[in-house]
């Protein structure tokens, strides 16, 4: 199985404090991205990366920013938690394009 | 903004039974992805397409990408319950990879 982790598994916050969720892979992979998955809609890609501190936005990514300043470490932050960003929270990366994304476990954030 | 529209969003049948799960777009991708997510786990990858009329069969499962490289389906042959689960579609949009809703099956013996 491919090496991708985040971290904190488990998190809850207050409403307007800022919140960092960590991604980090061993496999080398390019591409990494951060989902959100909540009830009836999926996975929604928030932010992704295509390579150390070339990223884009997807779409649904307002009130989140990220950074990656190594290959292997991709770091979601929200800037001032609000209670419809309470969600679970996954990373993936994969290699090259049409490769097969890696996932890692999920985050589940509740904003109180 | 490419989107995925799966259907339908739940389907429940019994053991045995067939079933096939849509995945259409009014974008062309360069490749389409199936995957399938259990309670409380990530996604796992079942298979990609890359050709237009491509069809690929993983045991009971069979997956076909449209001549236009715009839909996918997935048939399901006598589905069983080890079948239940979340199955996602994604489409390869060069950097950024774009899921469908997905489809929550549920067989029951």
């Amino acid at each position: 199985d491919a090496g991708i982790t985040q971290s904190p598994r488990h998190k809850v916050t207050e409403t307007g404090t800022p919140v960092t969720l960590r991604c980090h892979q061993t496999e080398n992979h390019r591409y990494m991205y951060w989902y959100r998955q909540d009830p009836g809609h999926g996975l929604r890609l928030i932010h992704y990366s295509y390579g150390v501190k070339d990223t884009d936005k997807g779409e649904v990514s307002d009130g989140y920013s990220v950074s990656r300043s190594k290959t292997e470490d991709f770091l979601l932050t929200l800037e001032s938690a609000t209670s419809s960003q309470t969600s679970v929270y996954f990373c993936a990366s994969k290699g090259t394009s049409g490769a097969e994304a890696f996932f890692g476990q999920g985050t589940r954030l509740t904003v109180v | 903004t490419q989107l995925l529209e799966q259907s339908p969003q739940f389907l429940s049948i019994q053991e045995g039974e067939n079933l096939t799960v849509y995945c259409n777009s009014s974008s062309v991708f360069s490749s389409l992805q199936w995957y399938r997510q259990e309670p409380g786990e990530g996604p796992v990858l079942l298979v990609t397409v890359v050709t237009g009329g491509e069809v690929k069969k993983l045991k009971r499962l069979t997956f076909q990408f449209g001549d236009a490289r715009k839909d996918s389906s997935l048939h399901i042959t006598a589905a069983q319950p080890g079948d239940t689960g979340l199955y996602l579609c994604a489409g390869d949009a060069g950097t950024a990879l774009i899921f469908g809703k997905g489809t929550t099956l549920s067989v029951s013996s």
